[in-house]
């Protein structure tokens, strides 16, 4: 049973333009978010977060929107660039636990094209 | 600079060979994590750690198993690879929220 969901595989953008990526989660005890970004050979790397306390967090050129109502969760990356181009996986936790293990996503592949 | 180092960037194995793939943390967290990424299939726990001689299994563990004996070390151990197990194995660390990950290995059973 995947309990956090991207259900685009891949998207493609141009430079200068907004991407969004999509993400639900189905365990109404998650109350905090991350997305990552992983290119080819490299381990994820952390981007941007959200506790469930918040419905927006920025940070620069990204912004992640949550929705608990609807258990959605948006990353918008505003303007697209080339080096962008990334899988992005969202991640989703329940704070207080032992080991804050994340459960991910499948991730999606965005590409930004020149 | 914190980091999470995995042995080998890229490894092949032969199909019934016992594999050891290790990882190494420097941050001093209590929480360490094996998983595997697949093409449509995102990244799959297989186990974890929250401290020394301590392991949960995950949501893939069959053909696994994992090793910590000291905080900072963390290995997984294909007991009989198989070329299912064929994979990018990623190891991560944890002290809070989020997580640190190495860069990754390559594996391919032949």
């Amino acid at each position: 049973d995947q309990q956090v969901k991207q259900n685009s595989p891949s998207l493609s953008v141009q430079e200068g333009r907004i991407s969004i990526l999509n993400c639900d989660y189905t365990n109404s005890m998650f109350d905090y978010f991350l997305w990552y970004k992983k290119y080819p050979a490299e381990g994820p790397t952390f981007l941007i977060s959200i506790s469930s306390i918040k419905d927006k967090n920025e940070d620069g050129r990204f912004t992640v929107f949550l929705n608990k109502s609807a258990k959605h969760l948006s990353l918008h990356i505003v303007p697209s660039q080339p080096g962008d181009s990334a899988v992005y996986f969202c991640a989703a936790t329940t704070s207080g636990g032992a080991t804050n293990k994340l459960i991910f996503g499948t991730g999606t592949l965005l590409a930004v094209q020149p | 600079d914190v980091k999470v180092t995995q042995s080998s960037r890229y490894l092949v194995k032969r199909t019934g060979e016992k594999v050891f793939l290790e990882c190494v943390q420097d941050m001093d967290h209590e929480n360490m994590f094996w998983y595997r990424q697949d093409p449509g299939l995102g990244l799959r726990l297989i186990y974890f750690s929250y401290d020394v001689k301590m392991k949960e299994k995950g949501d893939i563990p069959e053909g696994y198993s994992v090793s910590r004996e000291k905080k900072e070390r963390f290995s997984l151990i294909l007991e009989s690879a198989s070329t299912n197990q064929t994979s990018m194995y990623l190891c991560a660390s944890s002290g809070g929220y989020g997580y640190t990950f190495g860069s990754g290995t390559r594996l391919t059973v032949v």
